[in-house]
């Protein structure tokens, strides 16, 4: 079993849908979770930051971590033409370590 | 702030060639990454540098792969022979300090060994 599970899609939505990006992870001791949303032929740029459980909002997106499920999601409201791009969802147990990623999940929103 | 600059973009060599990638980090961040990321798949870690010295080089294929930061500033990967599976985008990343939970990452050197 890897130590991050991601589903790849792709993932076709219309434009002002609700999308639901998922994660699984193995590790209990992960406690730093992080989406990454990647533009084609773009380095990752940091999406959402979360410590432990709970949720956290920033405009359109909310992240939310359950450790005791090892489950962690990305929620886009209204979603944009400009969404379109692949959602990566990152991991780690302590500060100072490196990121674990999972593969990915493209997502495409037509206008 | 100016981000994570690397270079070349963009790099075609034929198999056992080898090559070279730079990279410069967010000024003042002590942690410095190189991720290889494989079309389709996420960022795996190959090393990671805290100011000069090596703190994980455990995915690292010593091998034919190498890297070093002299002066805890500017990182060199340099691959050597390269092989067909290399081909990949390679990702560096800084972050601030120790607390390595906010990576910043550079736009990548992708390259296509044929």
């Amino acid at each position: 079993q890897k130590e991050v599970e991601q589903d790849p899609g792709p993932l076709s939505v219309p434009e002002g849908a609700i999308v639901s990006l998922n994660c699984t992870y193995s590790n209990s001791a992960f406690q730093y979770f992080m989406w990454y949303r990647q533009y084609s032929r773009k380095g990752p740029e940091l999406l959402m930051y979360t410590y432990s459980s709970g949720n956290k909002e920033d405009g359109r997106f909310t992240a939310q971590v359950d450790k005791s499920s090892k489950y962690i999601s990305l929620f886009i409201r209204d979603s944009q033409p400009s969404d379109s791009a692949t959602y990566l969802c990152a991991m780690s147990n302590q500060a100072g370590t490196a990121l674990i990623f999972g593969k990915g999940t493209t997502l495409s929103v037509s206008s | 702030e100016a981000g994570v600059a690397q270079s070349p973009r963009y790099k075609i060599i034929e198999k056992r060639q080898s090559v070279a990638f730079w990279c410069n980090p967010i000024s003042g961040h002590a942690t410095l990454y190189w991720y290889q990321q494989i079309l389709g798949q996420g960022p795996k870690l190959l090393i990671q540098f805290q100011n000069n010295g090596v703190v994980d080089d455990s995915q690292l294929p010593k091998d034919r792969f190498s890297a070093e930061r002299l002066k805890g500033v500017d990182s060199t990967l340099k691959i050597q022979p390269a092989k067909l599976e290399d081909s990949a985008v390679y990702l560096c990343a800084s972050s601030f300090g120790s607390s390595g939970n906010t990576i910043y990452f550079g736009e990548g050197s992708w390259l296509t060994v044929v």
